[in-house]
């Protein structure tokens, strides 16, 4: 059945190195979304895509990276410019009602 | 970016208790959504509202698009423990490149 995959579901990253994070949809969706969130915070948006081969900044994008070669994949690369990747990723996908198809998440830990 | 005020922020009831959460903004949306989140996993739709004035329910939980435009509650009726979770509002004004915008949460936790 159709839903949202995001590997893995843990991560350790040490300083000064790239991770990338996966995110894979089968719900024929034009539009996908990462999202970080912090302990106790609610979810701040990182970069989106509308449709493939095209992505925008969110509103806090730096350190972050993402291509969109596929409509199915929306990989997150977190960068060593990223000064403090610690947190929990969410990505989703739109829907053609306006709601949002959540992943369920991969936390990232700078060890 | 923007996000919308809900509150309370965070709330403690007991089991059988109604609850009421908020959530308001200083610009229209078109569209009202209501989301769940489990600790360690991602938010989950609850709740659809489509039209200003609109009440929907969902078993215990019923929803209320704000006349305005610019608000959107919550209510959850005979709270039970696995209501725990942190719980989100999110606004579409609409468009084909509109974005839905989130509320800061209001997390709730349930004793027995």
């Amino acid at each position: 059945d159709g839903g949202i995959t995001q590997s893995p579901k843990y991560l350790f990253r040490k300083e000064g190195q790239n991770v990338t994070l996966s995110c894979e949809q089968n719900l024929n969706h034009d539009a996908m979304y990462w999202y970080r969130q912090d302990p106790g915070q609610g979810l701040r948006l990182i970069y989106y895509s509308q449709i493939v081969n095209d992505f925008q900044k969110g509103d806090i994008a730096e350190g972050y990276s993402v291509s969109r070669e596929k409509k199915e994949s929306f990989p997150l690369t977190v960068t060593s410019a990223q000064k403090n990747p610690t947190a929990f990723y969410l990505c989703a996908t739109g829907g053609g009602n306006g709601g949002y198809t959540f992943g369920s998440g991969t936390r990232l830990t700078v060890v | 970016g923007q996000q919308l005020n809900q509150s309370p922020q965070s709330m403690f009831i007991q089991e059988g208790e109604d609850v009421s959460m908020n959530c308001t903004s200083s610009s229209i949306f078109n569209t009202w959504l209501w989301y769940k989140q489990d600790p360690g996993e991602g938010p989950v739709l609850l709740i659809a509202l489509y039209k200003a004035g609109e009440l929907t329910s969902n078993g215990r939980l019923t929803a209320q698009f704000g006349i305005t435009r610019k608000d959107s509650f919550l209510n959850i009726s005979a709270s039970i423990p696995s209501d725990v979770g942190i719980y989100f509002c999110a606004g579409l004004r609409g468009g084909t490149a509109s974005k839905l915008t989130f509320g800061t949460g209001t997390r709730l936790q349930v004793t027995l």
